[in-house]
């Protein structure tokens, strides 16, 4: 099976900063790879699908980028409401892994 | 709008059973693909097992295979997981969630939280 690893598993950044989060598969697969945003106390919401296809509603600074192994989603310029735990996954096959997250927390 | 409510959860004793429901509404619900994915407490998320839309398809995470098992009833708009055998590590909050061919798990249920304790 696929293993999906993040980095890194937490961050502390400024508002306005760029901030990028990798996502890396043990082997290559299609690009079925989704990112969801958590915030505190919430469930997961889908932010990006098919590598880098921004879902309805998603703030533009969002964007991903990658293929075969190695993914990456980017925030532009960071906003307090962004505070969350971002998860890529994978999606092609069963079983559909996810990474293990990224706290992005705000200095 | 497109809604999933899950139900069902609650405290229960190591190598007890529990069956957990979730309810669809505002889409077909027997066009889409159902997941179960669980969440332990300050943990990440956990995929748990998938159920095609005709329900002839199921595949289990490693963890929870020969203890779960996955069903839906579409003319209920329901889907089931029914947890036995259960473990202090099957203590989290279980999610279901809608996906089609192509598409990710869009949108999420609220959750229900399960506590394996005696």
């Amino acid at each position: 099976d696929i293993q999906m690893t993040q980095s890194p598993s937490s961050l502390s950044a400024s508002v306005g900063d760029r901030v990028t989060i990798t996502c890396r598969a043990s082997r290559g697969f299609s690009n079925y790879l989704a990112w969801y945003q958590q915030k505190p106390g919430k469930a997961p919401q889908l932010l990006i699908s098919a590598a880098s296809s921004l879902q309805p509603g998603v703030p533009s600074r969002f964007s991903g980028s990658g293929s075969g192994t190695d993914f990456t989603l980017t925030i532009s310029s960071l906003q307090p409401e962004d505070l969350a735990t971002y998860y890529c996954q994978k999606y092609d096959e069963a079983p559909w892994a996810f990474g293990q997250g990224t706290k992005v927390e705000i200095k | 709008q497109v809604q999933l409510v899950e139900s069902g959860g609650g405290v229960v004793q190591p190598g007890r059973s529990l069956r957990l429901s979730c309810t669809a509404s505002g889409f077909t619900f027997s066009n889409y693909q159902m997941h179960w994915v669980r969440q332990a407490p300050g943990k990440g998320l956990e995929w748990v097992a998938v159920i095609s839309f005709d329900g002839r398809n199921i595949f289990y995470a490693d963890s929870v295979k020969g203890r779960f098992t996955i069903s839906r009833d579409n003319s209920k708009s329901t889907l089931y997981v029914e947890m036995s055998s259960l473990r202090g590590d099957d203590t989290a909050v279980y999610y279901c969630a809608r996906a089609t061919y192509g598409v990710p798990l869009d949108p999420w249920g609220q959750g229900t939280l399960v506590t394996v304790s005696s």
